[in-house]
């Protein structure tokens, strides 16, 4: 089953680019990597998904290595309002996605 | 705001009980999947539905079912109540699953056994 891990948690300067790694080393060759973020425990917020390209919108990037084990999300600035916990998620099998235990990333100013 | 909302936002019940949670999707959307979050762990899928069928289901006992309705929303209910069941409810919906499948979460029900 595809899973992620990530590490638990990471520190980052408020205004510098925060970079949260994931790994997904069983990923299937046609599913998506997806980005989620959860601040006080209130719904997941999606940021941002991928397939095999670099992806980027108003909120992050995403960077995915090319044989697709391990990817990056990218916060260009990070603020404090940025603090929460980040899920690199995959589709396991059919409609279950895996959320894994996330990074808890906090912005320190 | 991803449109998608849930109620009651709390709710405290005592083992053995039974509970109805509801979930009205975002605009155009008719499917919804349904999460459990234990304080400190990352959600859960319970299962999904999709036109009005369960349409994939993750590790959870009988005692968790749902529906879905012809308006696309959402109920998770769960009988015989136990302690382990306190968590956040987290329900998403989304549009028929296809390979990018991005599924917009409302804010939670608390659910509290006691």
């Amino acid at each position: 089953d595809a899973k992620t891990t990530q590490p638990p948690s990471m520190d980052c300067a408020e205004g510098r680019a925060a970079n949260l790694p994931c790994n997904h080393s069983t990923i299937s060759g046609n599913e998506y990597v997806y980005w989620y973020r959860q601040i006080h425990s209130q719904g997941p917020q999606y940021i941002i998904h991928g397939l095999k390209n670099n992806e980027t919108n108003e909120m992050a990037s995403l960077i995915i290595t090319e044989d697709r084990k391990s990817s990056t999300l990218i916060l260009p600035h990070a603020t404090l309002r940025d603090t929460a916990v980040y899920y690199c998620i995959v589709r396991i099998t059919g409609n279950q996605f895996y959320f894994g235990t996330g990074t808890s990333l906090t912005v320190i100013p | 705001e991803t449109g998608v909302t849930q109620s009651p936002t709390h709710l405290i019940k005592t083992r053995g009980q039974q509970v109805t949670l509801r979930c009205s999707s975002q605009s155009g959307h008719n499917t919804v999947s349904w999460y459990q979050q234990a304080l400190g762990q990352g959600p859960q899928f319970i299962f999904q539905y999709y036109r009005e069928e369960e349409n994939g289901r993750g590790n959870f006992p009988p005692r968790f079912s749902g529906l879905q309705f012809p308006n696309y929303s959402s109920e998770l209910n769960v009988n015989a109540l136990e302690l382990d069941d306190s968590a956040l409810y987290l329900c998403a919906s989304s549009l028929p699953l296809s390979r990018a499948n991005t599924q917009y979460f409302g804010p939670g029900t608390r659910l509290t056994v006691l």
